[in-house]
């Protein structure tokens, strides 16, 4: 089945930093690829999505890269503010909609 | 979109009894609901793929006999815990995806603690 591997695991920055992301996965057939952004206690809260077929999407101060030859993908977070702080999980799945397989999430911590 | 809820939000129960979690879909009818697990500080993790009006197809490594699901309905998918030991002591939470939307919707999620 897929695995989806996820790195870092802790990731600190500086106010006003970039964030980036970066996760691999196993399985040439998943074509779609969100990202999570996970409070303590709540649920999964989509941030950015990309298909298989896009190389790059962005939304204000978030991106997301796909390299399907390499079988990666990463999220960038620009300008970061403290409540960019969460943990963050990337995903595959074979089809919009579909079962996903999680990595093992960041937690992001934004210091002022 | 699409509503997801979860009942109860959060339950604790004595080591041995069974424990019921339902799923429902507010706004839109599902044939294909998932459940996934969060231990703490861990990843979600997919137990099981719920289907209305058949059987659930379960993830490698789970129990079929202790993690029941039933989906009887277009709007609800239930997962009960049986003979729960505090090794299950998670967050479950339940999503569906929605025809026209790519994104999956999740619940609020349930927060089971066994003593």
């Amino acid at each position: 089945g897929e695995n989806v591997e996820q790195h870092p695991s802790t990731l600190s920055v500086q106010e006003g930093d970039s964030a980036v992301i970066k996760c691999t996965y196993s399985d040439s057939a998943s074509n779609y690829f969100p990202w999570y952004k996970q409070e303590l206690g709540k649920r999964p809260q989509l941030i950015i999505d990309i298909r298989s077929n896009v190389g790059e999407k962005k939304d204000q101060r978030i991106a997301v890269t796909l390299n399907k030859t390499a079988k990666h993908f990463s999220l960038h977070i620009t300008e970061t503010q403290p409540e960019d702080s969460a943990v963050y999980f990337c995903a595959a799945s074979k089809a919009a909609g579909n079962k996903l397989t999680f990595g093992g999430g960041t937690r992001v911590l934004v210091k002022p | 979109g699409a509503v997801v809820s979860q009942h109860p939000s959060w339950v604790i129960c004595k080591s041995g009894t069974s424990v019921k979690i339902e799923c429902r879909s507010l706004d839109f009818q599902a044939t294909t609901m998932f459940w996934y697990r969060q231990f703490p500080k861990q990843s979600l993790m997919l137990m099981a793929t719920s289907n209305e009006g058949s059987k659930a197809t379960y993830e490698q490594g789970v129990e079929k006999d202790k993690f029941l699901i039933n989906h009887a309905s277009l709007t609800l998918s239930t997962l009960t815990v049986t003979s729960a030991h505090p090794e299950d002591s998670s967050f479950y939470i339940c999503s569906v995806g929605r025809g026209g939307f790519d994104e999956q919707f999740f619940g609020p999620g349930t927060r089971l603690t066994v003593l």
